[in-house]
């Protein structure tokens, strides 16, 4: 069985700062990772995915992150963000081996301020 | 491409009533999946179909809940009597089979509401 943590339930941050989005995440089974992200009263939208290859990974939105299999972590940077970066983001796994089911962390509230 | 599409978008029973919630994936996606959101966590997955088969149902209360994808496109999902834990939004998602399979495509939910 696979786990997330997403350590952060909520992220204050100022507009054009830099933020950070940690996630670690437990499986005894090869996975795949994801960040998604869910604005408000709409579905999910996949930010970016970790499949294999280079451990840095960059997605839609300037938004990137980097895998870490010793620290058997996840986290989702950006290095400046906008007022639109509001939103809940939602770090998953899938077992490889499992028909890509999905098992998400509990979510991070990003606030931007101005 | 249209997305995944669901509706209602929002729904308010009485709790010991029954509700439905429809999905239509986008064309093509054999794989499909409904996740159940409560407020302030993150999605579990509910029951995932390939074509008109379960694939894992594992996690679906079916004393209560059940679903079907008749003809292997749309997808009901019924609730059938509610109760007031089940208040949440229902996510349906979903992924084709070849090319880039393990990326789930999103819905925009039913908000359900059981009072």
């Amino acid at each position: 069985a696979q786990s997330v943590t997403q350590l952060d339930s909520q992220v204050p941050v100022f507009e054009e700062a830099p933020v950070e989005l940690r996630c670690n995440y437990s499986s005894s089974v090869s996975v795949y990772l994801f960040w998604y992200v869910q604005y408000p009263n709409q579905g999910l939208q996949l930010l970016l995915k970790y499949l294999s290859g280079s451990t840095l990974v960059k997605g839609i939105n300037g938004f990137e992150a980097e895998f870490n299999k010793s620290q058997t972590s996840f986290h989702l940077r950006k290095p400046s963000v906008h007022i639109s970066d509001t939103a809940e983001y939602f770090c998953a796994v899938s077992d490889v081996a499992a028909g890509n089911k999905l098992t998400f962390g509990g979510g991070t509230r990003v606030l931007v301020k101005p | 491409e249209a997305g995944v599409a669901q509706s209602p978008r929002y729904k308010i029973i009485e709790k010991r009533q029954s509700v439905a919630f429809w999905c239509n994936p986008i064309s093509g996606h054999a794989t499909l999946y409904w996740y159940q959101q409560i407020l302030g966590q993150g999605p579990k997955l509910l029951i995932q179909f390939q074509n008109n088969g379960v694939v894992d149902d594992s996690q679906l209360p079916k004393d209560r809940f059940s679903a079907e994808r008749l003809k292997g496109v749309d997808s009901t999902l019924k609730i059938q009597p509610a109760k007031l834990e089940d208040s949440a939004v229902y996510l349906c998602a979903s992924s084709p089979v070849g090319g880039d399979t393990d990326t789930q495509y999103f819905g925009p939910g039913t908000r359900l509401t059981v009072l």
